[in-house]
């Protein structure tokens, strides 16, 4: 069966990075495009952006230009996503889903991890 | 971008009844909504899309309506395991948006 699994919760200092990770099985990642999104806890949800496996094609909400990075390990199933410059507001529940082949839904999710930024 | 808008925010009931979710979009999405539910501990599950299509595995005590900017999710003869939130989101154009959540709660 499908399954997406992300990397552990993250405490991060104001002005460092992190990296993300999905992992996925149970499925042909190589041609799929996996989207990430970001949650603060209580709030609604965000697109953040979208990368194709196949060819590592990118597209941005305009809104994380800059913020997020996507790319995939095709070796690996995997797919990452770098936040930059991290600041209190980006402290957040992120979750990568898979798009469903046929229409822009989001048909598998992974169960989300935390990212805090704090000193 | 496309602001959704759900109502009502919170949404008591019981086992058995029936309630309806609402959600408007700031523009026309044509049929173009979809459905999920988020509960703690677990995944997000599509339940809707483009409107009305019940995905894979949804009980067909779910069924969604609408087009153009307003959208409705009707749940009926609820069961303990439909107690959570839920969100609308839009698929007619990037960046795809989500609305604010609605919570079905426990009467």
């Amino acid at each position: 069966q499908v399954k997406l699994q992300q990397s552990g919760a993250e405490l991060v200092k104001p002005g460092a990075s992190v990296k993300l990770s999905c992992k996925t099985s149970g499925y042909t990642f190589s041609t799929s495009y996996m989207s990430w999104f970001k949650q603060i806890p209580g709030q609604s949800i965000e697109w953040i952006g979208m990368i194709y496996a196949g060819d590592g094609g990118t597209g941005y909400n305009q809104k994380f230009k800059g913020k997020a990075t996507l790319t995939v390990d095709t070796s690996s199933s995997t797919a990452y996503m770098d936040l930059s410059s991290l600041t209190t507001e980006d402290s957040a529940v992120y979750f990568c889903a898979r798009r469903a082949n046929w229409v822009s839904v989001f048909d598998y999710w992974g169960q989300g991890v935390m990212v805090t930024v704090s000193s | 971008d496309v602001q959704m808008t759900q109502s009502p925010s919170n949404l008591a009931a019981s086992p058995g009844e029936s309630v309806s979710i609402n959600c408007k979009a700031s523009k026309s999405i044509s049929k173009y909504l979809a459905w999920y539910q988020q509960k703690p501990g677990k995944a997000n599950k599509l339940l809707i899309y483009s409107g009305s299509t019940l995905q894979s595995g949804t009980p067909s005590r779910f069924s969604g309506s609408g087009s153009g900017t307003d959208f409705t999710l009707t749940i009926r003869n609820l069961e303990p395991e439909d107690f959570g939130l839920y969100y609308c989101q839009q698929h007619n154009e990037y960046p795809w948006t989500f609305g604010g959540g609605t919570k079905l709660e426990l009467k």
